[in-house]
């Protein structure tokens, strides 16, 4: 599945910058999904919308600000940074729906961040 | 809350050989996920299975639903070089978040 599309792929900021990660699925889905990926870690759940509603916050630093705007986009704001917020940052969509296959999340390529 | 230990943590292995990974749980799933990640790239889910006991397969990759609900396992046969990348278990218990394993390293020399 290619449904899910973030940008940019990579990106390098200061701990004083502002910006921002896009997400787009095009699979028709209504739930979706900011995960934070480290190094040696399991997948940690940052957010998670549902009908373009916030339904999970995950003691997530305010520093990070999400935003769904329609249950195709999913933003994350980013501001003041620190070094150990480097990561891949994954976008995921759902279908919720109920019923078996409505459990499947699909992912997108990621955001490489450094934050220097 | 869920914990899932996925081993192993990684694998070397020839070309042509079998590999076997499994996830277990501390409490029991109704939905065990299996996902590959290449570098630089996200998770793309492999197989997904709903049911205790069940068997399913997707080329040269197999998964099963352990029957206690509480493991899963992933096989595949005839690794080729391009099989290289981390596995990921994921399972969920209906109304809970998805629960992600450490995922496992494969390497495939050829």
């Amino acid at each position: 599945e290619t449904g899910v599309t973030q940008t940019p792929r990579h990106l390098v900021m200061g701990m004083t910058n502002k910006k921002s990660l896009k997400c787009e699925q095009h699979l028709g889905h209504n739930a979706m999904y900011w995960y934070k990926q480290s190094a040696k870690k399991p997948l940690e759940l940052m957010f998670v919308y549902s009908l373009e509603e916030r339904v999970e916050n995950n003691s997530v630093p305010s520093r990070f600000s999400p935003e769904c705007p329609n249950s195709s986009h999913l933003f994350l704001h980013l501001h003041t940074l620190q070094p150990e917020d480097s990561a891949l940052y994954l976008c995921a969509s759902r279908k919720h729906i109920g019923g078996l296959r409505s459990y499947e999340q699909y992912f997108g390529p990621g955001t490489r961040l450094t934050v220097t | 809350g869920q914990q899932l230990n996925q081993s192993p943590q990684s694998m070397f292995i020839q070309e042509g050989e079998d590999v076997s990974m499994n996830c277990t749980s501390s409490s029991i799933f109704n939905t065990w996920l299996w996902y590959k990640q290449d570098p630089g790239e996200g998770p793309v889910l492999l197989i997904a299975l709903y049911k205790a006991g069940e068997l399913t397969s997707n080329g040269r990759l197999t998964a099963q639903f352990g029957i206690t609900r509480k493991d899963s396992f992933l096989n595949i046969s005839a690794s080729i070089p391009s099989d290289v990348g981390i596995y990921f278990c994921a399972g969920q218990l209906w109304g809970s978040r998805l629960t992600f394993g450490e995922g496992t390293q494969l390497t495939v020399n050829p």
